[in-house]
């Protein structure tokens, strides 16, 4: 257990729908990043939060949004979803100051039919 | 612009061998490299990291080396065994103004008893 947390484990939506998908951070960390895998695929960077703040942004699209707040958890918001949206979503959390080591979550299995 | 090379794609090997994974990264200021093992449906775990004031680190039967003046670093597993069989992805930091790993496009090793 990496001690970053996610919920939900599985999501079941439509087309055109928004769904949110949330993050706990281990103890301590102040660094959040969302990545997408879809499947056999690797893991694609989409968004890192420091203390609340963004500082990166990677291939994330414009219909995709996410959010640290003050208790540092984070949430990805992914509207107007399609098909192609299925996938693993990963929260990682690590220092940020430095200590580039992160942990990853169980992910999040968003499958869009 | 950021990169990080991996190769193989795919490595098969017989139980009891060794295998190896090489990347490369394309950022002379990366100065961590971690390498993390996901089995399917898993997180990414974090299994050993290096930093770029040294050249090689063992952890039991895994090892990493790295050659900053080349740029690039390996993942060495001896004595593999049906356990070992995963995606491996590499990583390097980037350290500008945020602490963010680019990652390699992972490869799937295949232990065969």
């Amino acid at each position: 257990d990496s001690g970053v947390t996610q919920t939900p484990k599985h999501l079941i939506t439509a087309t055109g729908q928004r769904v949110t998908l949330r993050c706990s951070p281990r103890s301590g960390d102040l660094s959040v990043y969302w990545y997408q895998q879809s499947l056999d695929q690797g893991l694609q960077f989409l968004i890192q939060y420091y203390n609340g703040e963004e500082r990166a942004k990677g291939n994330i699209l414009e219909r995709f949004s996410a959010q640290q707040f003050p208790d540092l958890h984070s949430e990805l918001n992914l509207s107007s979803l399609e098909l192609g949206d299925s996938a693993l979503y990963f929260c990682a959390s690590s220092t940020g100051q430095g200590g580039y080591e992160q942990y990853f979550g169980p992910g999040t299995r968003l499958t869009v039919t | 612009g950021e990169n990080v090379e991996q190769h193989p794609s795919t490595l098969s090997v017989q139980e009891g061998d060794s295998a190896v994974i090489k990347c490369t990264y394309s950022d002379s200021a990366s100065n961590y490299f971690p390498w993390y093992k996901q089995e399917l449906g898993k997180r990414p775990q974090l299994i050993i990291d290096i930093r770029s004031n040294v050249g090689e680190k063992k952890d039991q039967r895994i090892a990493v080396t790295l050659n900053k003046t080349a740029k690039h670093f390996s993942l060495h597993i001896t004595e593999t065994q049906p356990e070992d069989s995963a995606v491996y992805f590499c990583a390097a930091s980037m350290p500008y103004n945020t602490d963010k790993l680019i990652f390699g496009t992972g490869t799937r090793l295949q232990v065969f008893p």
